[in-house]
C-alpha cells in the first residue's frame, strides 16, 4: 500500500529565506507526483506535476525534484514571501491507476 | 479560472438529513471523478471512484450506502450525504482528470464544507 509522508509538518521562517518541503513515498512504481497548495478553507491548486520519467520541474521561483527509486521528492521554495504561507500537499498518482495518494501536508509560515 | 466546479461551497444540516455536493467539469468531459475528505488539519483521503455509466467504486471502510455517487452525465457527478451525523462534518473534494494537455493531471474544485448540527 502507498503511504507518502511530508516532513516538516509545520515550518515558520523569516521572509526572503529559501526553503525545501520534503516528501517521501513507500513504493516507486507511480505515475507522477504532484504538489499542491491549498490555503485555508479552499481547495487545492496544482503547483508542479512531475511525471515518473522526470527529474525535476520548475515553476517560478518553485522547482520540484523527483528520485523515484529512492522514494524523495523536494519542493524548494526560492526568495520566500508572506504570500507563500498555505499548507503543501505532495500527492502520488499510483500506476495503473488514477488515484492520488497523499501526504499529510507541510503548514508554511513566512513572516514579514 | 476553476476547470471543476463543486457546490455547494458550504452547507449546514441538521443531523439525520441528506446533502447532495455536486461536482461539475466545466470545459472538459470526465468518465471519471473522484470524490475526497479531507478532516481539520488532516490530508486527503480518497472515498470512491466515480464512473459515468456504471457504479461508483468505493475505497475500503468507506459505507456506499451512506455515502451516495452518481454521476448523471460526462460533465457531472454527484455525492449525496444520506442521514448524516455530526461525525460526518468534513470537507469534501472532488476531482477529474485532464484529457488534454499534461498526462495524469488531475483538476481539483474548490471544496464543500459540510458542517452537520
Amino acid at each position: 500500500k502507498q503511504e507518502v509522508t511530508q516532513i516538516p509538518a509545520a515550518l515558520s521562517v523569516p521572509e526572503g529565506e529559501n526553503l525545501v518541503l520534503n516528501c517521501s513515498f513507500t513504493d516507486s512504481a507511480i505515475y507522477n507526483l504532484q504538489w499542491f497548495r491549498q490555503d485555508p478553507g479552499k481547495g487545492l491548486t496544482s503547483l508542479l506535476l512531475i511525471q515518473s520519467s522526470q527529474r525535476e520541474q520548475t515553476s517560478g521561483r518553485l522547482n520540484a525534484s523527483l528520485d523515484k527509486s529512492s522514494g524523495r521528492s523536494t519542493l524548494y521554495i526560492a526568495a520566500s514571501q508572506p504570500g507563500d504561507s498555505a499548507t503543501y500537499l505532495c500527492a502520488v498518482l499510483v500506476q495503473g491507476a488514477q488515484k492520488l495518494v497523499f501526504g499529510q501536508g507541510t503548514r508554511l509560515t513566512i513572516n514579514p | 479560472g476553476a476547470v471543476v466546479s463543486q457546490h455547494p461551497s458550504r452547507v449546514i444540516c441538521k443531523s439525520g438529513t441528506s446533502v447532495k455536493i455536486e461536482c461539475r467539469s466545466l470545459d472538459f468531459q470526465a468518465t471519471t471523478m473522484f470524490w475526497y475528505r479531507q478532516f481539520p488539519k488532516q490530508s486527503l483521503m480518497l472515498m470512491a471512484t466515480s464512473n459515468e455509466g456504471s457504479k461508483a467504486t468505493y475505497e475500503q471502510g468507506v459505507e456506499k450506502d451512506k455515502f451516495l455517487i452518481n454521476h448523471a452525465s460526462l460533465t457531472l457527478s454527484t455525492l449525496t450525504v444520506t442521514s448524516a451525523h455530526p461525525e460526518d462534518s468534513s470537507f469534501y473534494i472532488c476531482s477529474a482528470p485532464s484529457l488534454r494537455g499534461t498526462a495524469g493531471e488531475l483538476f481539483f474544485g474548490e471544496g464543500s464544507r459540510l458542517t452537520v448540527l
